[in-house]
């Protein structure tokens, strides 16, 4: 089984519908990213959390939420999806750097490709 | 603001030929640097990771390299295969106040290995 696990893998859906990506992760991370994937823009990070009562607003948080259920779980929402939204969405962990022994390696999910039409 | 530059943005070589690629950054206040390969609509894997007290790793025909001083990675990969072709990216661990935690990518290096 994978360390970071997405669900949906895919979705396609509306203009104006609520849409919730999951993430779980077997790390034992407090750690948790999520990217957003644009075509010849790289990885940019939407939203962060450093433990469950942490989060972050990352470099373009606007028309995302999240919730941090526990330390093994982050969702994303778009509360009303539009189609500049479209993109492929990583979640991603990391121990960085929480102790001494830490290498801050990064832990990538398998991604989820959303379509808004 | 840390910032990652990959140069070149593709590149393509005849099989069996040295690759080289490179990853620039703007603050030497980074934790890690780790590079990544991507295939078309897929994840990321991780490739290799340098600590900031390190100067290199290797891992089979891949060598990473890390010189803060001069904000540089470079990733090597011998005696390339058709195989190799991918997208590589590499990302910073930011340690500096505003962005502590964060990791920045750069935006990667397309490359194709021709038979």
């Amino acid at each position: 089984d994978a360390d970071v696990t997405q669900t949906p893998r895919n979705r396609i859906t509306k203009t104006g519908k609520r849409i919730m990506l999951e993430c779980s992760q077997t790390k034992g991370h407090d750690r948790m990213y999520w990217y957003r994937q644009d075509p010849g823009l790289g990885l940019r990070l939407i939203y962060y959390s450093f433990d469950v009562k942490d989060i972050n607003k990352g470099e373009i948080s606007d028309g995302y939420s999240v919730s941090r259920q526990a330390q093994a779980k982050f969702s994303l929402s778009l509360e009303s999806a539009i189609p500049n939204q479209t993109a492929l969405y990583f979640c991603a962990t990391s121990d960085f750097p929480r102790r001494e022994a830490s290498t801050g390696e990064l832990f990538f999910g398998e991604g989820s490709r959303l379509t808004v039409l | 603001k840390q910032e990652v530059t990959q140069i070149p943005a593709a590149l393509s070589v005849p099989e069996g030929e040295n690759l080289v690629l490179n990853c620039s950054f703007t603050d030497s206040a980074i934790y890690n640097l780790q590079w990544f390969r991507q295939d078309p609509g897929k994840g990321l894997t991780s490739l290799l990771l340098i600590q900031s007290s390190q100067r290199e790793q290797t891992s089979g025909r891949l060598n990473a390299s890390l010189d803060k001083s001069s904000g540089r990675s470079t990733l090597y990969i011998a005696a390339s295969q058709p195989g190799d072709s991918a997208t590589y990216l590499c990302a910073a661990g930011d340690m500096t106040t505003d962005s502590w935690g964060k990791f920045q990518f750069g935006a990667g290096t397309q490359v194709v290995v021709t038979p």
